[in-house]
């Protein structure tokens, strides 16, 4: 399978635990997108790397989200201090940037939160 | 501020039946427009974009999308649906210039055998 994996596919935790996601992208893609999804709602950005450069977070990125991508291949989501508000799925896309490339992102398939 | 809207929670349609899900979006520069369906505990699959050129786009499983750029629309269609077809759709746009997609709420598509 050469597509997004993401691991755990669910997680569920207490509240005031820390959780990470991994996400291993497309392997020829350099971009990577973490979003955040709630019952009802679209995805919404929380930020994405170019390489191993983290280029834009969002808002909704508290102080207790980190996301890294060491070396420019897999990337980690953790969230410290988990809240109830927390719960979601976390989506991680990639993309690969430059040439013909016209931006469509192709994701995983989600890693599911539930803080209880 | 880019921002796309669906202003259809739930569409029914019944099979073979044409199905239209609708979106409009909000844009300062010309945008990319993308279709994703998702199933349900599943990931977005891409269905379709707009990019530029012919308003009429053709996508995956028979899907299509028109863009309207005077409405500032890009409906997606289907001549005939499937109960396969049930599911969650969003529609998307990106600005040239900036990195993200933005997602509408999503249209839940619902055939009936």
């Amino acid at each position: 399978d050469t597509g997004v994996s993401q691991d755990p596919r669910h997680k569920i935790t207490k509240r005031g635990q820390n959780v990470t996601f991994r996400c291993d992208p497309i392997s020829e893609h350099n971009r990577l997108y973490w979003y955040r999804q709630t019952l009802g709602q679209g995805p919404e950005f929380l930020t994405y790397f170019q390489n191993e450069a983290q280029l834009e977070k969002s808002r909704l990125l508290s102080d207790r989200f980190s996301a890294e991508r060491p070396k420019g291949s897999f990337s980690t989501l953790e969230i410290q201090r988990t809240e109830q508000g927390d719960s979601a799925m976390y989506l991680c896309a990639s993309t690969v940037v430059g040439g013909h490339n016209t931006g469509e992102l192709f994701f995983g398939e989600g890693s599911r939160l539930t803080v209880l | 501020a880019q921002s796309v809207a669906q202003p259809e929670d739930q569409v029914n349609v019944a099979e073979g039946n044409p199905l239209t899900v609708k979106c409009t979006y909000s844009v300062s520069g010309n945008p990319y427009l993308f279709w994703y369906v998702q199933y349900p505990n599943r990931g977005l699959q891409f269905l379709l974009k707009y990019i530029t050129g012919d308003n009429l786009v053709k996508g995956s499983y028979g899907f299509e999308a028109e863009f309207n750029k005077s409405q500032t629309s890009f409906h997606l269609k289907k001549p005939s649906a499937l109960v396969s077809d049930s599911a969650l759709y969003f529609c998307a746009v990106r600005i040239t210039g900036f990195q993200k997609l933005v997602f509408g709420t999503g249209t839940r598509l619902l055939v009936s055998p």
